[in-house]
């Protein structure tokens, strides 16, 4: 069976601040694929990143910052210096795009 | 289009009526996922389209839901006798090949009263 596991439901910070986003996964799969989303109050889910379960290097885009743990089977996300732009939904998933329940992350001024 | 387009986005329903929900994926995308939201969950899978095969239909709650995609492109999801447990965002996403690289359309929020 697959499932995420995201355990916080709803983080709120002030801009600038370093944030966090835990995902904890289980599978059975030896290899594996491991995706965070973003949802914005306008519905639509965007695609952030995609990891491959072979790949254990983490992961810099700009802000944005990924730590994949095998060991632990935990692919987090972290927002360097977030904005309120940042404010939204956040999803991870595994392979067949199975979804954690999200986490909302409020970026106050 | 560019992206993945659903219709209507909005759509309000008495209980008990039918309804169909549009989804028109990237042009040449194999793949087509239906996932059912409800207000502050995740995306639930529904159904999976591969062409115009439907692959994996396990996700669908009961036998009122039924989707197809009968030349692969195009994908309808038909809802019959509506019920208020139904009220969610239905997405829409389509890929080049499975789970990878899946764009998601903007949704329907279904609202049955």
């Amino acid at each position: 069976a697959q499932k995420v596991t995201q355990a916080q439901t709803e983080i709120s910070v002030v801009e600038k601040e370093d944030v966090t986003l835990d995902c904890v996964y289980e599978t059975r799969d030896t290899t594996y694929y491991l995706f965070w989303y973003k949802q914005p109050p306008s519905g639509e889910l965007v695609f952030l990143i995609r990891r491959n379960s072979f790949d254990e290097q983490n992961e810099i885009s700009g802000r944005y910052s990924w730590n994949f743990q095998k060991s632990t089977s935990s692919f987090n996300f972290t927002i360097t210096a977030s904005q309120v732009v940042d404010s939204a939904v956040y999803f991870c998933a595994l392979s067949d795009l199975i979804f954690g329940t999200g986490t909302r992350l409020q970026v106050f001024p | 289009g560019a992206g993945v387009s659903q219709s209507p986005r909005y759509k309000v329903a008495k209980r008990g009526q039918d309804v169909a929900l549009r989804c028109d994926p990237i042009s040449g995308h194999v793949s087509l996922f239906w996932y059912q939201q409800a207000l502050g969950q995740g995306p639930e899978f529904l159904t999976y389209f591969q062409n115009e095969a439907q692959l994996d239909k396990s996700g669908l709650p009961s036998d009122r839901f039924f989707a197809e995609r009968p030349e692969g492109s195009v994908s309808t999801l038909k809802i019959q006798r509506t019920q208020q447990e139904d009220s969610a965002v239905y997405l829409c996403a389509s890929s080049l090949q499975g789970g990878l690289d899946a764009f998601f359309g903007q949704g329907t929020r279904l609202t049955v009263v």
